[in-house]
């Protein structure tokens, strides 16, 4: 079966930092680009980080750029999310989501397998 | 960055009938938009991708259409399944942004 499994979530206080893990099976991970979102309680979905699939490559929100990094270890078929400098605002349900791609006349490409989330607070 | 707009926020239906929500972007992005659905306390989840292609497994009540800046997502005839919020997404480039969720209810 094709899942991704994310864990790493808790209570963290402001200005703390935690790792994010996401486990991925039933798939190669290697070829597939990822990336993390996140969705604060009540909200909609908010783009965080990006990483390609040889980990060469990454993106940060303007939001997070500076407190956290994304990495991937294709031997262990697994990607991070390290975040520090934790704020109130910070806090979400954060999904991992693997980037699918199409190929036809253009290359078109969506988030296809998402993990079940990992809640991460922060408070004091 | 591409801002991502949806309308409504939330919309009030019945089963069976026929809804449509829109998504425009701030510049053209073709065809590269992505709709998902998602419950609550659950992943989002893809039902179409490239604008109007059905991603596999997903029923053909769901359809999209629209190239450039404006796009809609169009359920022929509503399931109680359905009732959920619809997000759009861009994936033109990066952040891949999505819009800000639509709350579709039952009457």
């Amino acid at each position: 079966e094709v899942q991704l499994v994310e864990s790493g979530g808790g209570l963290v206080q402001p200005g703390g930092s935690l790792r994010l893990s996401c486990a991925a099976s039933g798939f190669t991970f290697s070829s597939y680009a990822m990336h993390w979102v996140r969705q604060a309680p009540g909200k909609g979905l908010e783009y965080v980080s990006a990483i390609s699939s040889n980990g060469g490559s990454t993106y940060y929100a303007n939001s997070v750029k500076g407190r956290f990094t994304i990495s991937r270890d294709n031997s262990k078929n697994t990607l991070y999310l390290q975040m520090g400098s934790l704020r109130a605002e910070d806090m979400a349900v954060y999904y991992c989501a693997r980037d699918a791609l199409w190929f036809g006349e253009l290359l078109f490409t969506a988030f296809d397998i998402w993990g079940q989330g990992t809640m991460v607070t922060v408070s004091s | 960055d591409i801002q991502m707009t949806q309308s409504p926020s939330s919309l009030s239906a019945s089963v069976g009938d026929r809804v449509t929500i829109t998504c425009r972007a701030s510049q053209s992005i073709s065809s590269y938009l992505n709709w998902y659905q998602q419950k609550p306390g659950k992943a989002p989840k893809l039902l179409i991708y490239a604008a109007s292609s059905l991603q596999s497994g997903v029923p053909s009540r769901f359809s999209g259409s629209g190239s450039g800046t404006d796009f809609t997502l169009t359920i022929s005839s509503l399931q109680p399944e359905d009732f959920a919020t619809y997000y759009c997404q861009q994936s033109y480039s990066t952040p891949r942004s999505f819009g800000q969720g639509t709350k579709l209810e039952i009457k």
